[in-house]
């Protein structure tokens, strides 16, 4: 059971654009929410992560929107560089069982078109 | 290099053969992690050390995978008659600190298994 669900798939942007990867998940006690970036050949890397206090998360281009009512979260890059071309995966943790681990969502592959 | 060291980066084996990874995490945390990573999935937790005790484990983790940690330094990973849905990318992280806190992972052992 895919405990967080990640869409879509793939995304192809121009330089410039600003991709949306959105994320969804059912477990109440998930407190915690991060998102990861993986280039081939090399493990995720932390990018930004928010709590459920708080509906909106900036760092540089990255912004995190979180909507507890709905379950919901994504990531927004903005004026998005070919850089940026990787697999983002949103991910969840929480209280109780699996407090010490994250969940990981499929991953999103990403292309920004120079 | 300060970072999560894995070796080897790659790992060919036979059916029914014993593998054995090693992760050396970054000095001064104290949580070590091994995440199981097939292509085009997000990582799925396995297990999780805080210094020498293995305090958690997948409810999904074979018995025939066993992991150490010995004196709170390296950590270890060992498959046992490996089977060929065994294959994917082992992922070693650490953190340090309480909980939610950020992971930083190492670049993976490939293993394949023919």
């Amino acid at each position: 059971q895919q405990q967080v669900k990640q869409s879509p798939q793939s995304l192809i942007v121009q330089k410039g654009g600003i991709p949306i990867i959105n994320c969804a998940y059912e477990n109440t006690a998930f407190d915690y929410f991060p998102w990861y970036q993986q280039f081939p050949g090399k493990g995720p890397a932390l990018l930004i992560a928010i709590r459920p206090d708080v509906s909106e998360k900036k760092e540089g281009r990255f912004t995190i929107s979180f909507n507890k009512s709905a379950k919901q979260f994504s990531l927004h890059i903005m004026d998005s560089q070919p850089g940026d071309s990787a697999t983002y995966f949103c991910a969840a943790q929480g209280r109780g069982y699996g407090a010490n681990n994250l969940f990981f969502g499929t991953g999103t592959r990403l292309t920004v078109i120079p | 290099d300060t970072g999560v060291s894995q070796n080897p980066r790659h790992k060919i084996t036979k059916r029914g053969q014993n593998v054995t990874f090693r992760c050396d995490p970054i000095s001064e945390h104290n949580r070590l992690y091994w995440y199981r990573q097939t292509l085009g999935q997000g990582p799925e937790f396995l297990t999780y050390f805080q210094n020498e005790a293995q305090l958690e484990k997948s409810r999904l983790l074979s018995d025939r995978f066993s992991a150490e940690r010995p004196k709170g330094s390296f950590s270890t990973l060992e498959i046992q008659r490996t089977e060929q849905g065994d294959s994917a990318m082992y992922l070693c992280a650490s953190s340090v600190g309480q909980g939610n806190e950020k992971l930083f992972f190492g670049s993976g052992t490939q293993l394949s298994v023919l």
